[in-house]
């Protein structure tokens, strides 16, 4: 069956520690996107890659990195710069004139 | 800046009820694409129902149907017969007909009571 695997589904981390999230699709679709999700708080994109090797900031990339150098991996890095990364993050696919799917989600937690 | 806005926090609603949530949104293009996702306790994102901007039928999906209302930029969506599976944060999403970025609302959480 075709779908997005996020993993892990929980990670804890300590403060001035970086942290991979991993997000991989076997949908084939084109473009991936991060979203982080606050209690409260809609969905706040992240990073979003168009094509492989490229990706470009959303609304809240200060303290993120990403990388995409194949299709299928979209993998998301919380650095120490990041002040506050406690936070559930979604991983999502696109496909033109289609809608986004989502993953189940990773729950991060600063200790 | 494309914004989209729902003013409901919260709704309560009894089962077998109907309850409509409101979505309003902000773009000054002309081709664009409008969702309602639904996030259930296991937090799974689940597509409830689209709908494109050049089609003036409303778009329904059995229980879920929507009122779109393109000149007031306003995107209700009507849950009708609700179930107890219902309850859920539902988000309003928006994105233009180009690549690039989906917008969200800051959502609105269902609770359908016996």
């Amino acid at each position: 069956d075709g779908g997005i695997t996020q993993s892990p589904k929980y990670l804890f981390r300590k403060e001035g520690q970086n942290v991979t999230l991993s997000c991989e699709q076997n949908l084939n679709h084109d473009a991936m996107y991060w979203y982080r999700q606050d209690p409260g708080q809609g969905l706040r994109l992240i990073y979003y890659s168009q094509i492989v090797n490229d990706f470009q900031k959303g609304d809240i990339a200060e303290g993120y990195s990403v990388s995409r150098e194949k299709k299928e991996s979209f993998p998301l890095t919380v650095t120490s710069a990041q002040k506050n990364p406690t936070a559930f993050y979604l991983c999502a696919t696109y496909r033109m004139a289609g809608e986004l799917f989502f993953g189940e989600g990773s729950r991060l937690t600063v200790l | 800046a494309q914004t989209v806005t729902q003013s409901q926090p919260e709704m309560s609603v009894q089962e077998a009820e109907t309850v409509t949530l409101s979505c309003t949104y902000d773009t000054s293009e002309n081709n664009y694409y409008l969702f309602w996702y639904k996030q259930p306790p296991s937090r799974q994102m689940i597509l409830v129902i689209r709908q494109e901007a050049y089609k003036q039928q409303n778009a329904t999906e059995n229980r879920f149907s929507v009122n779109f209302q393109k000149a007031a930029k306003s995107f209700s969506l009507k849950i009708s017969d609700s179930q107890l599976g219902d309850t859920a944060m539902y988000f309003c999403a928006f994105k233009t007909d180009s690549w690039g970025k989906f917008q969200f609302g800051a959502g609105t959480q269902v609770v359908v009571t016996p």
